[in-house]
This record gives C-alpha cells, sequence and structure tokens, in this order.
C-alpha cells in the first residue's frame, strides 16, 4: 500500500518563473492538503482540496494555485516565484471529515 | 489568529530520560491534537493524536491534554538517540461545516539524545 507520494523531491527555479508540484493521496484518501515549511518553522497551511474543488484556504496570495484530479491526486502551481517562496512543500492526505492527516516526502523548492 | 507555541530548544536528555514536550495553543475551540517528528530534511510523521482531556499512551510516548489550561504535552520515556528530531505539534479549530480540517503547526521543539 502505497503512502503519499510527491514529485518531484527537488526543484531549483528562477525567480519569475512557475512551478508544478505532485502529490498523491494514500490510498483509500481522499483529501488533499498542501502546507509550506519555510527553514525552522512549522508547517503553513496553503489549501485544501476535496471532490476537485478547493474548500479551504490559508493566508496565501493568489499566486498559489491547485487542482485536484478525479483520482485524487493534486497538484500545487506558483506563479511569479519569489526567492521567499523557497521552502519544502508538503502534501497531506486524509480522508474527508477525519483529522487525521499523513504527509508526503515533500517537495525542496528552491528559487534563486 | 490561531497560535500554537512550543518552546524551540533545543531540548537536551541523556539517554534513558523522561523527554518532556510542551505545546500550548490560543484557540479554546480546538479539538484534535497531533504530535508529529521530524527528522532534518525528511517529512512529518505522525506519532500521536489525542482528543479529549487526560492522558493517552502509546509505547514510550504518552500525550496529555489538560483544555482547560490550553496545554498539550509529549513525554518520551526511556529516550533513544534515535529520538533526536523535531517535534512538532499541531491542533485542529472546531468544525467550521466549511469543510474538513486543517492543522496549525508550532514551530516545534529540537530534541537531542546525548548517548
Amino acid at each position: 500500500d502505497a503512502g503519499v507520494t510527491q514529485s518531484p523531491t527537488h526543484l531549483i527555479k528562477t525567480r519569475g518563473q512557475q512551478v508544478t508540484l505532485r502529490c498523491s493521496p494514500k490510498s483509500g484518501h481522499d483529501t488533499v492538503s498542501w502546507y509550506q515549511q519555510a527553514l525552522g518553522q512549522g508547517p503553513q497551511f496553503i489549501f485544501q482540496y476535496y471532490e476537485e474543488e478547493e474548500r479551504q484556504r490559508g493566508n496565501f496570495p493568489d499566486r498559489f494555485s491547485g487542482h485536484q484530479f478525479p483520482n485524487y491526486s493534486s497538484e500545487l502551481n506558483v506563479n511569479a516565484l519569489l526567492l521567499g517562496d523557497s521552502a519544502l512543500y508538503l502534501c497531506a492526505s486524509s480522508s474527508w471529515g477525519a483529522t487525521e492527516a499523513f504527509f508526503g516526502q515533500g517537495t525542496r523548492l528552491t528559487v534563486v | 489568529q490561531k497560535e500554537v507555541e512550543q518552546n524551540s530548544g533545543p531540548l537536551s536528555v541523556p539517554e534513558g530520560a523522561i523527554a518532556s514536550l510542551n505545546c500550548t495553543y490560543s484557540d479554546r475551540g480546538s479539538q484534535s491534537f497531533f504530535w508529529y517528528r521530524q527528522y532534518s530534511g525528511k517529512s512529518p510523521e505522525l506519532i500521536m493524536f489525542i482528543y479529549s482531556n487526560g492522558d493517552k499512551e502509546d509505547g514510550r510516548f504518552t500525550a496529555q491534554l489538560n483544555k482547560a489550561s490550553q496545554y498539550v504535552s509529549l513525554l518520551i520515556r526511556d529516550s533513544q538517540p534515535s529520538d533526536s528530531a523535531t517535534y512538532l505539534c499541531a491542533v485542529t479549530g472546531a468544525y467550521s461545516g466549511a469543510g474538513s480540517y486543517q492543522l496549525t503547526f508550532g514551530k516545534g521543539t529540537k530534541l537531542s539524545v546525548i548517548p
């Protein structure tokens, strides 16, 4: 049984570029949440997807957008990258209405 | 603004001792409380969750919750060098009906277990 998988594991982008990160939830889970973790900080909630709709959103600008596909996998898109977007991006998988969430291995994004 | 506060540490304990990690939260409506372990460069791993006041034990780990004091703690008995990691406290707020739950994390406490 595969856990939460994210791709790619590492990524280097130039300021102003756009990036897409991908996540496949744990088998049996239908809800995907995305978090940003800057160095030395706790993860911060970006948004959550269920039934292919954004259900909740944290305090992140519109440059951050997402999508969920019928197979429950999800993408996180970030436009007009800033140096401050450099972080570990985490995907969390859960069942709708449940509180326990399980994280993928993360994508380390470096913006130069 | 919901806040979760943790002592950043580092907390150093000798091997075999009890490590005590503490967390306070600001939202009195918080319902669920989680402890995640994060090794350097890795993603958080769920180790315990607690919903009700009191203690919950799982192997060497005990989570303690006091909603009146808005305080949650994690005790690690017989600490091992492999327990050296950052421990993240996370809480969920009251269910708003607008969706599923989101986690609010503290900054984490770095634990170092000295052989």
